[in-house]
């Protein structure tokens, strides 16, 4: 069953502004990853922030993540037009090993 | 890095068939792999729990009869879908959690077409 729900579903913006996508998730989960799948292609991993850890740097990446509202957000600042892909989220359930997805949101970077 | 290897890429088949597709842990062990679904424009969804040596775990709503998975060593997984039919087609993926990583390592996927 999916875990997470991505807000928004779909943005596009302009090539240099900031892209900030959310997550919102259901359980308690041990941590959560974010991916990115350009189209018709498999997952890449971004950056794994651990239930415990309240924010995280990755280059032009941050997240962050709320426990107590069961959320995460994901900013890319300074977007450049290859950042265009769809962007997951995923929890790592603290029953259990395997994990879920988010319904994902698809960014536009407009050059 | 830790790479997984899946194949066929593609695969165009007729209603009837099965197809099997591979998933290859290249550079580490992996008791555990999962194979995943993704349809056009929606989230992956988690079809099944692919365990080494034992009976896989299936989601709910996922029939393990039409869609059967082997774990039969440490570096492979495959899932076979049975008897295809058009509604089958989709964007398959399998992942696999490294040793040493936190995060997962995907499989580059398999679109598979169904006509």
């Amino acid at each position: 069953s999916q875990q997470g729900e991505e807000d928004p579903q779909a943005l596009s913006i302009q090539e240099g502004e900031n892209a900030t996508m959310n997550c919102s998730y259901k359980t308690s989960i041990n941590n959560l990853q974010w991916y990115r799948q350009n189209s018709g292609r498999g997952l890449v991993h971004l950056i794994l922030i651990r239930s415990n850890e309240r924010e995280k740097h990755s280059g032009r990446l941050r997240v962050t993540l709320d426990t107590s509202k069961k959320s995460s957000s994901l900013l890319i600042t300074a977007s450049r037009a290859a950042d265009t892909a769809s962007y997951f989220c995923a929890t790592d359930p603290n029953t259990g090993n395997q994990f879920y997805f988010g319904t994902g949101t698809s960014l536009t970077v407009i050059p | 890095g830790a790479v997984v290897s899946q194949h066929p890429s593609w695969v165009i088949c007729k209603s009837g068939t099965s197809v099997k597709i591979e998933c290859r842990s290249l550079d580490f062990q992996a008791t555990t792999m999962f194979w995943y679904r993704q349809f056009p424009k929606q989230s992956l969804m988690l079809m099944a729990t692919s365990n080494e040596g034992s009976k896989a775990t299936y989601e709910q709503g996922v029939e393990k009869d039409k869609f059967l998975i082997n774990h039969a060593s440490l570096t492979l997984s495959t899932l076979t879908v049975t008897s295809a039919h058009p509604e089958d087609s989709s964007f398959y993926i399998c992942s696999v959690q490294p040793p040493y990583m936190g995060g997962y390592t995907f499989g580059s996927g398999t679109r598979l077409t169904v006509v």
